[in-house]
């Protein structure tokens, strides 16, 4: 079965803790990206990787860090430092083809919640 | 950057009814996509469309690049079309497939 898996679902975290998101995908796409949605909001882009061991901020990269050690997974990290971590977390992955065809389909999300 | 705008922000229909979904992005766009987000927060793909139009079953779409505007038509409504539908445009080409995303129409469909 083809898809991207996200895991914990469900993550509850006390404050001051690092805790790591998992994303896998068997795809075989290019780039990985990470995206978070607060409550009655559109996604936010964190991190995004096109190939492995590189990968670049989004527009929101602050508290949180990545790594790209294969092409099937993209980790992500939620740090103490990140203010306000309470959120839904989305992964997401693609093509990146010469045509720009790069069709983006999402993992299933994990729900973030700072005690 | 690039602005996403979508309307209407609510949206509640009677089952059966028909509906269109806009989306206005403020300046030229390689891709385009709409999005489903069902009420367990999946994101469903429904339409890759930077330019022209598609259809897939009861929804289709229409997007004019030159015009800066998409719009989804769904018809027919059913009880499992609510949720929320999103725009998603990625400006550049070397981007590495940066979407933004609007707001969202939160749709909601009464038997």
């Amino acid at each position: 079965d083809g898809g991207i898996t996200q895991s914990p679902k469900y993550l509850f975290r006390k404050e001051g803790q690092n805790v790591t998101l998992s994303c896998e995908q068997n795809l075989n796409h290019d780039a990985m990206y990470w995206y978070r949605q607060d409550p009655g909001q559109g996604l936010r882009l964190i991190y995004y990787s096109q190939i492995v061991n590189d990968f670049q901020k989004g527009d929101i990269a602050e508290g949180y860090s990545v790594s790209r050690e294969k092409k099937e997974s993209f980790p992500l990290t939620v740090t103490s430092a990140q203010k306000n971590p309470t959120a839904f977390y989305l992964c997401a992955s693609s093509f990146l083809g010469a045509i720009s065809y790069n069709e983006q389909f999402f993992g299933p999300g994990t729900r973030l919640t700072v005690l | 950057g690039i602005q996403v705008e979508q309307s209407p922000p609510d949206l509640i229909l009677q089952e059966g009814a028909n509906s269109t979904l806009r989306c206005n992005f403020s300046d030229s766009v390689n891709n385009l996509q709409w999005f489903h987000q069902n009420p367990w927060g999946q994101l469903i793909n429904l339409f890759y469309i930077p330019s022209g139009t598609k259809q897939n079953g009861r929804l289709s779409a229409t997007t004019v690049a030159t015009e800066r505007y998409s719009l989804l038509y769904i018809s027919s409504s059913q009880t499992t079309d609510s949720g929320v539908y999103f725009c998603a445009v990625e400006r550049f080409i070397n981007q590495g497939g940066k979407l933004i995303f609007g707001q969202g129409t939160e749709l909601s469909v009464k038997p």
